[in-house]
């Protein structure tokens, strides 16, 4: 079956630029997506972009994806203390019956002061 | 603006006991999911349904069954209870026929097995 991977566990100091990244294998892929989930909370969604775009910025959130890598990265600026959490990469692909959904494994971001 | 909602939060449940975990959603979604999320495993989806009417199995079905009962609804039940199962129970929706919608989550049913 089709995969997505992310490593982890990342951890950055308070007001430095956090890179989280993703690996996803398949080509026909037509949106990805980042989610965000904080402790004992379900999934939100915080950006997607669509698959013929390298880059998607949405104020402190830069989304960049490599295609032909079948790479994509979520780039938070200035990073706070909130948004320390799991974040998932996962990719939505066409199947016989609509859609689906792959996630990662997820990537725990610590936000240390 | 409740989006999706999952009851029961919380439950704990002895080995061989069966319950149903109930998942409501109130955006006219077709499509509805049930993952469980186990530490760095992400999210494994057990059942999806397509459309009112409709399941399919996803990548760990096994010791699951699921009803689609209505277009709002779509109930995930353990018939009798294994430790294996003790996660944490996410339901999401979403609307298949657009192609830039996400899935939308509720906040999870924590389920242990003892």
């Amino acid at each position: 079956g089709e995969d997505v991977e992310q490593s982890l566990f990342l951890s950055v100091r308070e007001g430095d630029s956090s890179v989280i990244n993703c690996t996803y294998t398949d080509s026909s892929s037509t949106y990805l997506y980042w989610y965000k989930q904080e402790p004992g909370a379900g999934l939100q969604l915080l950006t997607y972009i669509f698959s013929n775009m390298d880059m998607k910025q949405d104020q402190r959130l830069t989304v960049l994806l490599n295609k032909k890598d079948k790479h994509l990265s979520l780039r938070i600026a200035d990073t706070q203390t909130g948004d320390s959490a799991i974040y998932f990469c996962a990719e939505k692909e066409r199947d016989n019956y609509g859609q689906n959904f792959v996630f990662g494994p997820g990537t725990r971001l610590s936000v240390l002061p | 603006n409740a989006g999706v909602t999952q009851t029961p939060k919380f439950q704990v449940l002895k080995t061989g006991q069966s319950m149903t975990l109930q998942c409501a959603q109130d955006m006219n979604h077709n499509s509805m999911y049930w993952y469980r999320q186990d530490p760095g495993m992400g999210l494994r989806l057990i059942y999806y349904s397509a459309s009112e009417g409709t399941t399919d199995k996803g990548e760990v079905p096994n010791g699951y069954n699921v009803s689609r009962l209505n277009k709002r609804e779509f109930s995930l039940r353990l018939e009798s209870a294994a430790p294996s199962q003790t996660s944490v129970y996410f339901c999401a929706s979403s609307e298949r026929n657009r192609e830039n919608q996400p899935q939308h989550f509720g906040d999870g049913t924590r389920l242990s097995i003892l």
